[in-house]
């Protein structure tokens, strides 16, 4: 059963902790991406990966950290640095070669006691 | 990047043909255009995508004019399940950023 797993569904922080989003993939995808979702609003790219080993800041990545150690795993780390952590997160991935179709995971809603 | 313009909501009802319009007037030779469908609380999901001209597939047409400077996303034959927010994208395929707008939340009623 090929497909993409985010976890925890549901994650609550207190302010000031670090906390770390799972984001995993075997669909034996290249490129993986994190968004950042707010109500009502489109995506924001946070930070994207095309090989292991190797990714490249977004449009919102500060106060976010992660790594590529996998060609299967990227997780998120949120940092006490970002100011405004609660919102809805995706994790998403693809061939390289076609970086226009995207498959999702389910999501990680992050609230911020 | 080309930026999208797409209306805020849409209402419709069973049984009818909607038709979501996207307006792209900055789209480059490189960019395909692509529309993704997103339920509450979920990760959005790929509809269809198009160069130029009309494209189909079992769940949507795209249909594309030949200045490229819009777009037609057509679901046929609604029900209350294709009631979802639908976001267009342009982009590069060689470009890994793409620009995600609110998107058009579509409301079908019975």
């Amino acid at each position: 059963d090929g497909g993409i797993t985010q976890s925890p569904k549901y994650l609550f922080r207190k302010e000031g902790q670090n906390v770390t989003l799972s984001c995993e993939q075997n669909l034996n995808h290249d490129a993986m991406y994190w968004y950042r979702q707010d109500p009502g609003q489109g995506l924001r790219l946070i930070y994207y990966s095309q090989i292991v080993n190797d990714f490249q800041k977004g449009d919102i990545a500060e106060g976010y950290s992660v790594s590529r150690e996998k060609k299967e795993s990227f997780p998120l780390t949120v940092t006490s640095a970002q100011k405004n952590p609660t919102a809805f997160y995706l994790c998403a991935s693809n061939w390289a070669a076609n970086t226009d179709t995207q498959y999702f995971g389910p999501g990680t809603r992050l609230t911020v006691l | 990047l080309a930026k999208t313009t797409q209306p805020i909501s849409m209402d419709s009802y069973e049984g009818q043909e909607v038709n979501i319009t996207c307006s792209h007037n900055n789209i480059a030779t490189n960019d395909y255009i692509t529309w993704y469908q997103q339920f509450p609380s979920q990760g959005p999901r790929f509809i269809i995508q198009g160069y130029k001209t009309k494209v189909t597939n079992e769940v949507a047409s795209l249909f594309i004019p030949a200045d490229r400077k819009s777009s037609t996303l057509s679901l046929p034959r609604v029900s209350l399940s294709d009631t979802a927010v639908y976001y267009c994208l342009v982009g590069d395929p060689s470009n890994y950023q793409l620009i995600w707008g609110a998107g058009t939340k579509l409301i079908i009623k019975p």
